[in-house]
């Protein structure tokens, strides 16, 4: 079964500083992994995905993972942190059952940024 | 607002009580989920639809719980006798073939059992 791993349920960095989020995956098949974002009491909005094409992903919002089969990681960096990067991140599996497609998450890391 | 909404988005009850959630998806999005948030926690799937057929429930989705959705557009999830620990957000996403994987989500319902 496909599952993902978030390493540190919260990070704090200073403004300015680099964002590195941690997640390791497990999957018996090529996996496709997302990066999700949460702000407080909203849903989930898509920061990229892999999807077995480039293994460095460029996301929105100045975000970019990534994939190291190697390492079975797909950590999510910034080179610079703003305030408003302040939020819950969540890392994401495809799987796969009964014929279609549904998404495993991970714990989420909460990302604190410091002015 | 084109986006998938939810309503309502608080819901306050008290244990034993029905509740009734209502998804609304982005409009022709064919694949419609649910998921449950604890605090703390990541969505964890509870049911998914294609259309108007529910193709999967996950064990985490009790007797108590249904999902409804009739025509292939809004969906409900409906929870019968509720506990302290249904006390969660739950989160409607929609997708389409056209969009590949990606799940589209909306705000939540924040349900507080008392």
């Amino acid at each position: 079964a496909q599952s993902v791993t978030q390493l540190g349920s919260h990070v704090s960095v200073s403004e300015g500083a680099l964002v590195l989020l941690r997640c390791n995956y497990s999957s018996s098949v090529p996996p496709y992994l997302f990066w999700y974002v949460q702000y407080p009491n909203q849903g989930l909005q898509l920061l990229l995905k892999y999807t077995s094409a480039a293994t460095l992903v460029k996301g929105i919002n100045g975000f970019e993972a990534e994939f190291k089969k190697s390492e079975t990681s797909f950590h999510l960096t910034k080179p610079s942190a703003h305030m408003s990067d302040a939020a819950e991140y969540f890392c994401a599996v495809r799987t796969l059952s009964g014929g279609y497609q549904k998404v495993t998450f991970g714990t989420g890391t909460k990302l604190q940024v410091i002015p | 607002d084109t986006g998938v909404s939810q309503d309502p988005r608080h819901k306050i009850t008290k244990r034993g009580q029905n509740v009734t959630f209502r998804c609304d998806p982005i409009s022709e999005h064919n694949r419609l989920y649910w998921y449950r948030q604890t605090l703390g926690q990541g969505p964890e799937f509870l049911t998914y639809f294609q259309n108007e057929a529910q193709l999967e429930k996950s064990r985490l989705l009790s007797d108590r719980f249904s999902a409804e959705r009739p025509k292939g557009s809004f969906s409900t999830l409906e929870i019968q006798r509720t506990e302290q620990g249904d006390s969660a957000m739950y989160l409607c996403a929609t997708g389409d073939t056209t969009f590949g994987d990606e799940q589209f989500f909306g705000p939540g319902t924040r349900l507080t059992v008392l």
